[in-house]
């Protein structure tokens, strides 16, 4: 019973790189959200995915971000043209299903942009 | 606007005292409201969910209450440990599936 894993755990990168964030929800979650959290700051949610349905794009801050999930399972948030207010801890979630069911949060990425 | 506001956003309290953390929303229509706890550098756990109909909940030393009329829940810690110092949060659920988050308390246990 894995729980949810993220990848990397920390990555510096300069402005104007593009990073990937990696997630792995745990086996059987057809809901995975991605947040975002600033030093001192509560979550910022950025995008959720359930199941086979278009994902909720709502929260992403600029058309710089983007994310997909394969195959419904993994998902990787990508950051174009990284600027410095984009360094954040990034957290990924999932859960059985929409609706009333527990998030069950990875460690996060802490991305620092140089 | 749906908002949910948490205070005091900081905490520092002796171990092996009590301490009770607030929150307050504004979200509508109301599904559940939940409590979680985000260790430094870790991802947010649930400790405890509320739904309209429930007034309190106990989980080990940590007790939600709910009072649906004021929209105000508080999250009491009892005997506090070494282990309690962490952010606590407080999530609003919408009957839209849409998720409010408070800014969090950090509370810090000081031996």
């Amino acid at each position: 019973g894995a729980g949810v894993s993220q990848s990397p755990s920390n990555k510096v990168t300069e402005k104007g790189k593009d990073v990937e964030l990696r997630c792995d929800p745990i086996s059987g979650h057809t809901a995975l959200y991605w947040y975002r959290q600033s030093l001192g700051q509560g979550l910022e949610f950025l995008i959720y995915f359930q199941g086979n349905s278009a994902p909720d794009k709502s929260g992403l801050p600029s058309d710089r971000f983007s994310a997909e999930r394969t195959g419904g399972s993994v998902s990787t948030l990508t950051i174009q043209r990284t600027q410095q207010e984009d360094s954040a801890v990034y957290l990924c979630a999932s859960s059985r299903r929409q609706g009333a069911d527990e998030q069950y949060f990875g460690p996060g990425t802490r991305l620092t942009v140089t | 606007k749906n908002q949910v506001e948490q205070s005091p956003q900081s905490l520092i309290i002796l171990e092996g005292k009590n301490c009770t953390l607030q929150c307050n929303y504004t979200v509508s229509p109301f599904s559940n409201l939940r409590w979680y706890k985000q260790d430094t550098g870790r991802g947010p756990v649930s400790l405890t969910i509320m739904t309209f109909s429930e007034n309190t909940k106990s989980n080990g030393r940590y007790t939600a209450t709910l009072d649906a009329d004021t929209k105000q829940s508080s999250l009491h810690i009892t005997a506090s440990q070494l282990s309690d110092s962490a952010s606590y949060i407080c999530v609003v659920r919408n009957s839209n599936y849409q998720l409010i988050w408070g800014a969090g308390t950090k509370l810090i246990i000081k031996p």
